[in-house]
């Protein structure tokens, strides 16, 4: 079965400052990886996603992940926060070949501050 | 378009009695998935269909859930008898076959 582990519930940045958000897969077939975004009672929003071409995906928002398969892991960053970042974040995994068959990560909180 | 639309936004019922929570997909989509939203348990998939059929449902807790897809412009999700347990936020998603799942803004059920 294919899984995510989000390290860290809770991430705290200053404005400016880099947002490192870490996933590590597990699965025994090349998977499909994504993170999503959830603001405050809203729904999920896709940020990116990666299906298996360039490993280094950019997405919205100046936000961008790397697949790394020596290290099983799609850890999310952006160079330079911005409050209106603050969310939770979600980590994703489905079987290759479908992106919308989704298994998701616990999230992972993250605050901005001044 | 619109996006998924799903109905009621906050739903508050008393235990036992019977919950109905409504999702329109984006149109053209042949794919619609349930999911839930938990603190203890996060996002978890429900129930999905291709094409108004449905083709897992493992992940329904229990027979008190049960899910309808009449047509490509419509889907149930029903819980009966609701218990206390069964609050949590409801995400109704939809995708082209195999596509990215877009979301809608979900239910919020409070059972009491």
């Amino acid at each position: 079965a294919q899984s995510v582990t989000q390290l860290g519930s809770h991430v705290s940045v200053s404005e400016g400052a880099l947002v490192l958000l870490r996933c590590n897969y597990s699965s025994s077939v090349p998977p499909y990886l994504f993170w999503y975004v959830q603001y405050p009672n809203q729904g999920l929003q896709l940020l990116l996603k990666y299906t298996s071409a360039a490993t280094l995906v950019k997405g919205i928002n100046g936000f961008e992940a790397e697949f790394k398969k020596s290290e099983t892991s799609f850890h999310l960053t952006k160079p330079s926060a911005h409050m209106s970042d603050a969310a939770e974040y979600f980590c994703a995994v489905s079987p290759t070949g479908t992106a919308s068959k989704l298994t998701f990560g616990t999230g992972t909180r993250l605050q901005v501050t001044l | 378009d619109a996006g998924v639309i799903q109905s009621p936004r906050h739903e508050v019922t008393e235990m036992g009695q019977e919950v109905t929570l409504r999702c329109k997909p984006i149109s053209g989509h042949n794919s619609l998935f349930w999911y839930r939203q938990t603190m203890m348990r996060g996002l978890e998939l429900l129930i999905y269909f291709n094409n108004n059929v449905p083709i897992d449902d493992s992940g329904m807790p229990e027979d008190r859930f049960s899910a309808k897809m009449p047509n490509a412009s419509f889907s149930t999700l029903k819980i009966q008898p609701s218990e206390p347990r069964d609050s949590a936020v409801y995400f109704c998603a939809s995708s082209l076959w195999q596509g990215e799942a877009f979301f809608g803004q979900g239910t919020r059920l409070t059972v009491v």
